[in-house]
């Protein structure tokens, strides 16, 4: 039973345009949500996070939104660069600091020249 | 910063053999994490530990083991290598970011092939 869901495997964007990316969860129990993006043969690299007590966090270009009454949270470029054709991972996690960290699939970014 | 180093980038092995893959932190978090990454199944946690001598299972434990005896060294050992379980393997450790989340940190990552 997957507890948080990037239901979409990829996604191309426009160079200059807006990127979104969604991602839903089920348990009203998780506290903090984070995005990762990853390139290939690397390790995921920390993106942005927003607490549950948030609606919105922005970091530069990166903007994360989530909806707790719709259990929905997304992740917005903008411009999208070349540099952001990657994997980006969502993940929640309980308020526990024990317990573990749940990631959603992924969805593949291409930016698009 | 923190870091996470996982000694080898790249392995080839046998069915059967015994592989051992290692992994360090330099910033004294106590948890660490073991995941694999397959193409169209995201990260799946295979083991973590929350301290020192201290283990607990993932979704994906069978097949793995781990050692931890070491504040900064997490291994992960898979007794008897299978074809099922070439991917790419990631190391974590957490932290906490300004907004006090629980942010992972990952190693570059370990890609075995098993023969």
């Amino acid at each position: 039973d997957q507890q948080v869901k990037q239901n979409s495997p990829s996604l191309s964007v426009q160079e200059g345009r807006i990127s979104i990316l969604n991602c839903d969860y089920t348990n009203s129990m998780f506290d903090y949500f984070l995005w990762y993006k990853k390139y290939p043969a690397e390790g995921p690299t920390f993106l942005i996070s927003i607490s549950s007590i948030k609606d919105k966090n922005e970091d530069g270009r990166f903007t994360v939104f989530l909806n707790k009454s719709a259990k929905h949270l997304s992740l917005h470029i903008v411009p999208s660069q070349p540099g952001d054709s990657a994997v980006y991972f969502c993940a929640a996690s309980p308020m526990n600091r024990d317990d573990k960290i749940i990631f959603g699939k992924g969805t593949r970014l291409h930016i698009l020249p | 910063d923190v870091k996470v180093t996982q000694s080898s980038r790249y392995l080839v092995k046998r069915t059967g053999e015994k592989v051992f893959l290692e992994c360090v932190q330099d910033m004294d978090h106590e948890n660490m994490f073991w995941y694999r990454q397959d193409p169209g199944l995201g990260l799946r946690l295979i083991y973590f530990s929350y301290d020192v001598k201290m283990k607990e299972k993932g979704d994906i434990p069978e097949g793995y083991s781990v050692s931890r005896e070491k504040k900064e060294r997490f291994s992960l050992i898979l007794e008897s290598a299978s074809t099922n379980q070439t991917s790419m393997y990631l190391c974590a450790s957490r932290g906490s970011d300004v907004a006090g989340a629980n942010v992972l940190t990952f190693g570059a990552g370990s890609r075995l092939t098993v023969l």
